[in-house]
């Protein structure tokens, strides 16, 4: 079936600093990804969808320019928490649309942050 | 646009039977069904793509009214591994998106 291979697994960064969340779509072409936020005991609220070679669209609320998402190819899309802040620390966990494969909606595995 | 679970929380002990509901104020394209582990991601569990459509795997089954626009998740006879949060999730009809709700959480006693 379709996987998702979402890296890292966790990562704990000082506050101020940038992190990168990969997620790579091993054997499908995934054109469109979903990223979501996790927060402790709650749901996954979805903050943007990307589209391969387009700009990203974002949720109400979630700032763009703090949340940077490249989709540059049908394999690989990823988000990068810039100036992160303790308010940051989440599960980000990313989607890729299979469309009729998989029920449509392949998830990786998660990305826990920790900003310190 | 969330879709609307109860209850909440649910605690049983093993063997006992549960039901989740799910409903949405927008017409629904499809429901799917997923539980998580905590500190997990998501398990998908099933997805119901037409009004009355009915599906199940061993002991978790789920239905789908459309023109009610909601969804139950059955457990019967309950185990242990059943432990978890369940969420609905909804596509939009005319979006891709797929729009979690706000979980329900099942605890099994022995």
């Amino acid at each position: 079936g379709a996987v998702v291979s979402q890296h890292p697994s966790w990562v704990i960064c000082k506050s101020g600093t940038s992190v990168k969340i990969e997620c790579r779509s091993l054997d499908f072409q995934a054109t469109t990804m979903f990223w979501y936020r996790q927060f402790p005991k709650q749901s996954l609220m979805l903050m943007a969808t990307s589209n391969e070679g387009s700009k990203a669209t974002y949720e109400q609320g979630v700032e763009k320019d703090k949340f940077l998402i490249n989709h540059a190819s049908l394999t690989l899309s990823t988000l990068t928490v810039t100036s992160a802040h303790p308010e940051d620390s989440s599960f980000y966990i990313c989607s890729g649309l299979t469309g009729a494969r998989n029920y449509g909606y392949t998830f990786g595995s998660g990305t826990r942050l920790t900003v310190v | 646009q969330q879709p609307v679970q109860s209850p909440q929380a649910v605690i049983l002990r093993e063997g006992e039977d549960a039901v989740i509901n799910c409903s949405s104020s927008k017409a629904l394209y499809s429901v799917h069904w997923y539980r998580q582990k905590h500190g997990e991601a998501p398990v998908f569990l099933m997805i119901l793509l037409k009004g009355g459509e009915q599906k199940g795997h061993e002991k978790i089954s789920a239905s789908f009214n459309e023109k009610k626009q909601q969804s139950s998740l059955y457990l019967t006879a309950s185990q242990l591994s059943y432990s978890g949060t369940y969420f609905c999730a909804s596509v939009i009809q005319g979006a891709q998106k797929l729009v979690f709700g706000q979980g329900t959480r099942l605890t099994i006693n022995p």
